[in-house]
């Protein structure tokens, strides 16, 4: 069974903090990783995706991922309360079914 | 948005009654996948598929069949519907630009079954 694991949380930080929220992955085939955006009710959205090792940035995100140690986060600066949200990864396995799976996701709250 | 529509939105049915819900897409996206959703278990696979005709097995599919006759149309049957499979389903599609094409959802169906 591959696997997707994240903390469930909740993570609490407050307004203007770093908001760091991590994943690990038991497939070494994976080619791809995704973060989405839940809101209550709503569907997941996609927030960044990355694929090298290293960090990739986009405005107050950045993914970092880590092949070797099997371990992809993801950073959001200057944190607000608008960013309060389930925080889903996911990964995408080798082969070429383009299979997705999913971690059960972070609650993220960020406090005024 | 992405051009991916789910049919019902909500859908209230007795255990043991046969359930048909439907994703349908405008962007001819190869693969279409259907997921479920519930408290301490994230998204978790259902069916999938990558072409007409061509499906394959996730992570939850017992009491689950699917159907894809069209590349638009990828339907998700439970047969006899039990209170366990009372959750939120999403249909996802995904095209095959490349290695980052992410999966666009579309907007859930809430099934009770009662």
């Amino acid at each position: 069974q591959k696997e997707v694991e994240q903390n469930s949380g909740p993570l609490s930080v407050p307004e203007g903090a770093i908001a760091s929220l991590n994943c690990t992955y038991s497939d070494r085939g994976s080619q791809s990783f995704f973060w989405y955006r839940q809101y209550s009710g709503k569907s997941p959205e996609l927030i960044m995706f990355i694929y090298s090792n290293g960090d990739k940035e986009d405005g107050r995100f950045t993914a970092q991922l880590n092949k070797a140690s099997q371990y992809v986060s993801l950073l959001i600066r200057d944190s607000q309360p608008s960013d309060s949200a389930t925080y889903l990864c996911a990964v995408k396995s080798g082969g070429s079914n383009y299979k997705l799976t999913f971690g059960k996701g972070t609650l993220l709250t960020v406090n005024p | 948005d992405a051009g991916i529509t789910q049919s019902p939105r909500h859908k209230v049915t007795e255990t043991g009654t046969p359930v048909t819900l439907r994703c349908h897409q405008t962007e001819n996206h190869r693969y279409m996948y259907w997921y479920r959703q519930d408290p301490g278990h994230g998204l978790r696979l259902i069916h999938y598929s990558y072409g007409v005709k061509d499906t394959d097995k996730g992570e939850v599919s017992d009491g689950y069949s699917v159907s894809r006759s069209k590349t638009e149309d990828f339907l998700l049957t439970l047969e006899s519907a039990t209170s366990s499979q009372t959750s939120v389903y999403f249909c996802a599609i995904r095209g095959d630009r490349g290695q980052d094409t992410e999966a666009f959802f579309g907007q859930g169906t809430r099934l009770t079954v009662v």
